[in-house]
Protein backbone atom coordinates (compact mmCIF):
# COMPACT_ATOMS: atom_id res chain seq x y z
CA UNK A 1 0.00 0.00 0.00
CA UNK A 2 1.54 3.49 -0.76
CA UNK A 3 1.13 6.16 1.30
CA UNK A 4 2.28 9.66 1.59
CA UNK A 5 2.93 11.60 4.96
CA UNK A 6 3.02 15.37 5.20
CA UNK A 7 4.10 17.41 7.83
CA UNK A 8 3.55 19.68 9.65
CA UNK A 9 -0.44 18.69 9.72
CA UNK A 10 -1.13 22.56 10.73
CA UNK A 11 1.10 25.45 10.82
CA UNK A 12 0.03 28.82 11.93
CA UNK A 13 3.01 31.58 10.90
CA UNK A 14 2.82 35.53 11.19
CA UNK A 15 2.53 37.03 7.38
CA UNK A 16 5.65 37.58 5.99
CA UNK A 17 7.75 34.66 7.55
CA UNK A 18 8.83 31.56 5.13
CA UNK A 19 7.68 27.80 5.34
CA UNK A 20 8.48 24.32 4.22
CA UNK A 21 5.58 21.22 4.03
CA UNK A 22 7.13 18.45 3.61
CA UNK A 23 5.25 14.91 1.67
CA UNK A 24 7.37 11.88 2.23
CA UNK A 25 6.86 8.19 1.23
CA UNK A 26 8.74 4.30 1.57
CA UNK A 27 7.18 4.51 -2.16
CA UNK A 28 8.33 5.18 -5.35
CA UNK A 29 6.13 7.65 -7.24
CA UNK A 30 6.18 8.15 -11.43
CA UNK A 31 4.81 11.89 -10.55
CA UNK A 32 3.49 13.85 -7.50
CA UNK A 33 1.12 16.68 -7.58
CA UNK A 34 0.44 19.60 -5.09
CA UNK A 35 -2.91 20.95 -4.51
CA UNK A 36 -4.80 23.52 -2.46
CA UNK A 37 -7.99 23.37 -1.34
CA UNK A 38 -10.39 25.83 0.51
CA UNK A 39 -13.16 24.88 2.57
CA UNK A 40 -16.27 24.00 0.56
CA UNK A 41 -14.34 23.45 -2.36
CA UNK A 42 -12.64 20.21 -4.48
CA UNK A 43 -8.92 20.66 -4.44
CA UNK A 44 -7.24 22.60 -7.38
CA UNK A 45 -3.89 21.43 -8.72
CA UNK A 46 -1.13 23.89 -8.07
CA UNK A 47 1.84 21.97 -9.99
CA UNK A 48 3.00 18.32 -11.10
CA UNK A 49 6.31 17.19 -10.66
CA UNK A 50 7.56 14.35 -12.43
CA UNK A 51 11.68 14.14 -12.89
CA UNK A 52 13.98 13.45 -9.50
CA UNK A 53 14.97 16.44 -8.72
CA UNK A 54 12.96 18.52 -10.06
CA UNK A 55 12.45 21.74 -9.12
CA UNK A 56 9.43 24.29 -9.91
CA UNK A 57 8.31 27.67 -8.95
CA UNK A 58 5.21 29.36 -9.46
CA UNK A 59 5.28 33.31 -7.80
CA UNK A 60 6.23 32.38 -4.05
CA UNK A 61 5.80 28.75 -4.05
CA UNK A 62 8.82 26.66 -5.01
CA UNK A 63 8.21 23.01 -5.21
CA UNK A 64 10.62 20.19 -5.43
CA UNK A 65 10.50 16.30 -6.01
CA UNK A 66 13.23 13.87 -4.09
CA UNK A 67 15.95 12.43 -6.34
CA UNK A 68 14.37 8.93 -5.11
CA UNK A 69 10.55 10.64 -6.16
CA UNK A 70 9.91 9.35 -3.08
CA UNK A 71 9.21 12.66 -1.38
CA UNK A 72 8.22 16.73 -2.06
CA UNK A 73 8.34 20.07 -0.18
CA UNK A 74 6.66 23.32 -0.90
CA UNK A 75 8.09 26.01 0.29
CA UNK A 76 6.53 29.57 0.57
CA UNK A 77 8.60 32.90 0.84
CA UNK A 78 7.42 35.61 2.40
CA UNK A 79 3.74 33.73 3.45
CA UNK A 80 0.58 36.74 3.00
CA UNK A 81 -2.86 35.63 4.32
CA UNK A 82 -4.05 34.76 0.76
CA UNK A 83 -1.78 31.73 1.15
CA UNK A 84 -3.99 30.03 3.69
CA UNK A 85 -5.23 27.01 3.09
CA UNK A 86 -5.08 23.26 2.86
CA UNK A 87 -1.97 21.78 1.34
CA UNK A 88 -2.11 18.48 -0.34
CA UNK A 89 0.17 16.34 -1.68
CA UNK A 90 -0.75 13.26 -4.30
CA UNK A 91 1.52 10.50 -6.08
CA UNK A 92 0.47 9.27 -8.83
CA UNK A 93 1.08 5.37 -8.56
CA UNK A 94 1.27 2.69 -11.24
CA UNK A 95 -2.54 3.32 -11.86
CA UNK A 96 -4.24 6.44 -12.64
CA UNK A 97 -5.23 6.95 -8.90
CA UNK A 98 -3.60 9.51 -6.46
CA UNK A 99 -2.89 8.67 -3.12
CA UNK A 100 -3.14 11.58 -1.08
CA UNK A 101 -1.34 13.00 2.16
CA UNK A 102 -3.33 13.82 5.16
CA UNK A 103 -2.80 17.19 4.47
CA UNK A 104 -1.07 20.55 5.87
CA UNK A 105 -3.70 23.14 7.03
CA UNK A 106 -1.97 26.75 6.71
CA UNK A 107 -2.70 29.40 8.00
CA UNK A 108 -1.22 33.01 7.77
CA UNK A 109 -2.24 35.85 10.39
CA UNK A 110 -1.94 39.35 9.11
CA UNK B 1 -20.14 23.75 -18.29
CA UNK B 2 -17.10 25.07 -17.32
CA UNK B 3 -16.34 22.52 -14.60
CA UNK B 4 -16.85 19.27 -12.70
CA UNK B 5 -20.08 19.91 -11.60
CA UNK B 6 -21.55 17.46 -8.29
CA UNK B 7 -25.22 17.43 -6.81
CA UNK B 8 -26.53 17.41 -4.48
CA UNK B 9 -23.90 19.65 -2.55
CA UNK B 10 -25.55 18.62 0.36
CA UNK B 11 -27.32 15.38 1.55
CA UNK B 12 -28.37 14.80 5.05
CA UNK B 13 -29.79 11.28 5.67
CA UNK B 14 -31.40 8.66 8.16
CA UNK B 15 -28.73 5.64 8.83
CA UNK B 16 -30.27 2.62 6.60
CA UNK B 17 -31.72 4.98 3.53
CA UNK B 18 -29.99 4.49 0.32
CA UNK B 19 -28.47 7.72 -1.19
CA UNK B 20 -27.32 8.85 -4.67
CA UNK B 21 -24.57 11.14 -5.98
CA UNK B 22 -24.73 12.46 -9.19
CA UNK B 23 -21.14 13.60 -11.03
CA UNK B 24 -21.15 15.55 -14.27
CA UNK B 25 -17.46 15.46 -15.42
CA UNK B 26 -16.13 18.13 -17.81
CA UNK B 27 -17.10 17.76 -21.80
CA UNK B 28 -15.33 15.07 -23.20
CA UNK B 29 -12.89 13.83 -20.21
CA UNK B 30 -12.87 10.32 -20.46
CA UNK B 31 -11.28 9.26 -16.97
CA UNK B 32 -13.74 9.78 -14.19
CA UNK B 33 -12.33 9.23 -10.66
CA UNK B 34 -14.89 9.51 -7.39
CA UNK B 35 -12.78 9.65 -3.76
CA UNK B 36 -13.85 10.32 -0.31
CA UNK B 37 -12.90 12.83 2.18
CA UNK B 38 -13.33 12.58 5.98
CA UNK B 39 -13.37 15.59 8.24
CA UNK B 40 -9.66 16.84 8.48
CA UNK B 41 -7.90 14.26 6.20
CA UNK B 42 -7.35 14.22 2.69
CA UNK B 43 -9.09 12.59 -0.24
CA UNK B 44 -9.36 8.43 -0.53
CA UNK B 45 -9.50 6.75 -4.09
CA UNK B 46 -12.75 4.79 -4.14
CA UNK B 47 -13.02 4.17 -7.67
CA UNK B 48 -11.84 5.02 -11.06
CA UNK B 49 -13.65 4.97 -15.17
CA UNK B 50 -12.32 5.24 -17.94
CA UNK B 51 -15.87 6.24 -20.39
CA UNK B 52 -18.01 3.77 -19.50
CA UNK B 53 -15.87 0.64 -18.16
CA UNK B 54 -14.78 0.81 -14.56
CA UNK B 55 -11.46 -0.20 -14.18
CA UNK B 56 -10.69 -0.24 -10.49
CA UNK B 57 -12.79 -0.08 -7.40
CA UNK B 58 -10.36 -0.91 -4.91
CA UNK B 59 -11.16 1.40 -3.31
CA UNK B 60 -14.86 0.81 -2.29
CA UNK B 61 -14.88 0.34 1.61
CA UNK B 62 -17.87 -2.15 0.94
CA UNK B 63 -20.26 -3.85 -1.09
CA UNK B 64 -23.04 -1.22 0.10
CA UNK B 65 -21.25 1.08 -2.21
CA UNK B 66 -21.64 1.30 -5.96
CA UNK B 67 -20.75 3.07 -8.62
CA UNK B 68 -21.83 3.36 -12.38
CA UNK B 69 -20.62 5.58 -15.56
CA UNK B 70 -23.67 3.96 -17.84
CA UNK B 71 -23.02 6.30 -20.91
CA UNK B 72 -19.52 7.27 -20.31
CA UNK B 73 -20.38 10.66 -18.89
CA UNK B 74 -22.31 10.94 -16.03
CA UNK B 75 -21.76 8.90 -12.71
CA UNK B 76 -23.36 7.80 -10.10
CA UNK B 77 -22.03 6.82 -6.67
CA UNK B 78 -25.05 4.90 -4.48
CA UNK B 79 -24.07 3.78 -1.12
CA UNK B 80 -26.64 1.54 0.08
CA UNK B 81 -28.18 0.78 3.75
CA UNK B 82 -26.03 4.02 4.98
CA UNK B 83 -23.81 3.86 8.22
CA UNK B 84 -22.64 7.03 10.04
CA UNK B 85 -19.12 6.30 9.28
CA UNK B 86 -20.43 6.99 5.46
CA UNK B 87 -20.38 10.72 6.68
CA UNK B 88 -17.77 12.65 4.63
CA UNK B 89 -17.16 14.37 1.27
CA UNK B 90 -17.53 12.77 -1.50
CA UNK B 91 -15.47 13.91 -4.24
CA UNK B 92 -15.43 13.14 -8.38
CA UNK B 93 -12.81 14.42 -10.57
CA UNK B 94 -12.41 13.93 -14.15
CA UNK B 95 -9.28 14.20 -16.50
CA UNK B 96 -8.85 14.44 -20.49
CA UNK B 97 -7.11 11.57 -21.29
CA UNK B 98 -6.44 7.65 -19.76
CA UNK B 99 -2.82 8.12 -19.22
CA UNK B 100 -1.23 8.98 -15.77
CA UNK B 101 0.16 12.07 -14.57
CA UNK B 102 -2.63 13.97 -16.56
CA UNK B 103 -4.33 16.97 -14.30
CA UNK B 104 -7.71 15.88 -12.29
CA UNK B 105 -10.16 18.57 -12.25
CA UNK B 106 -12.60 18.06 -8.91
CA UNK B 107 -15.82 19.18 -8.30
CA UNK B 108 -17.06 20.73 -5.26
CA UNK B 109 -17.65 17.67 -3.72
CA UNK B 110 -21.30 16.09 -1.65
CA UNK B 111 -21.37 16.78 2.04
CA UNK B 112 -23.06 13.81 2.94
CA UNK B 113 -24.40 13.45 6.48
CA UNK B 114 -25.59 10.18 8.16
CA UNK B 115 -27.51 10.71 11.29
Amino acid sequence: TQLLEQSPQFLSIQEGENLTVYCNSSSVFSSLQWYRQEPGEGPVLLVTVVTGGEVKKLKRLTFQFGDARKDSSLHITAAQPGDTGLYLCAGVGGAQKLVFGQGTRLTINP
Amino acid sequence: GAGVSQSPRYKVAKRGQDVALRCDPISGHVSLFWYQQALGQGPEFLTYFQNEAQLDKSGLPSDRFFAERPEGSVSTLKIQRTQQEDSAVYLCASSFGARGNQPQHFGDGTRLSIL
